[in-house]
């Protein structure tokens, strides 16, 4: 099984700042990585998948980069409506992962 | 517009058994894997069941492999989620999720809202 570690566990940002979350897998998962966001009492939502391409919707603010084991979710000027708690998966392989989250709370 | 929208969901004992439905629409049914993705209170997501357009393939995780079966029905556009011998550990909010290509092995597109089970005496 692939293990996918967040980093860090929660964030603290003041809005219009640059927040940056990390994830890890512990081995390759290629291009197979995808981000979600979710905000108390909701469903996840898809924020980006293949590493860096942006689901329908979704603002440019948001960005993915990475490859292999290290991935990285930008998001260059935080919104009051982007403080929530971030996932990325791993698809590459079965069974399917996700890392533990990152909580981004307003500083 | 896609919706997928879950039911079955309820209090069972230890040991019990419970199946989900997950009615979807809005998107051809049969032209895409789903999955059956679960958060514990408090906690973060965990995939437990993935099955492919055809119904042919199935995934699960470890967690759950002979106790849960994941089915579908392409002709009623619905996905099911059949749990026995239940454990307190189960306990959690079960969404069904839309893959996002027609590959089993995908990111999720579409969440549903989500149906909690809760496993107690």
């Amino acid at each position: 099984e692939i293990v996918m570690t967040q980093s860090p566990a929660t964030l603290s940002v003041s809005p219009g700042e640059r927040a940056t979350l990390s994830c890890r897998a512990s081995q390759s998962v290629s291009s197979n990585l995808a981000w979600y966001q979710q905000k108390p009492g909701q469903a996840p939502r898809l924020l980006m998948y293949g590493v860096s391409t942006r689901a329908t919707g979704i603002p440019a603010r948001f960005s993915g980069s990475g490859s292999g084991t290290e991935f990285t979710l930008t998001i260059s000027s935080l919104q009051s409506e982007d403080f929530a708690v971030y996932y990325c998966q791993q698809y590459n392989n079965w069974p399917l992962t996700f890392g533990g989250g990152t909580k981004v709370e307003i500083k | 517009e896609v919706h997928l929208v879950e039911s079955g969901g309820g209090l069972v004992q230890p040991g019990g058994s419970l199946r989900l439905s997950c009615a979807a629409s809005g998107f051809t049914f049969s032209g895409y894997a789903m999955s059956w993705v679960r958060q514990a209170p408090g906690k973060g997501l965990e995939w437990v069941s993935a099955i492919s357009g055809s119904g042919a393939t199935t995934f699960y995780a470890d967690s759950v492999r002979g106790r849960f079966t994941i089915s579908r029905d392409n002709s009623k556009n619905t996905l099911y989620l059949q749990m026995n011998s239940l454990r307190a550990e189960d306990t959690a909010v079960y969404y069904c999720a839309k893959g996002g290509r027609g590959y089993s092995s995908s990111w999720v597109d579409y969440w549903g809202q989500g149906t909690l089970v809760t496993v107690s005496s």
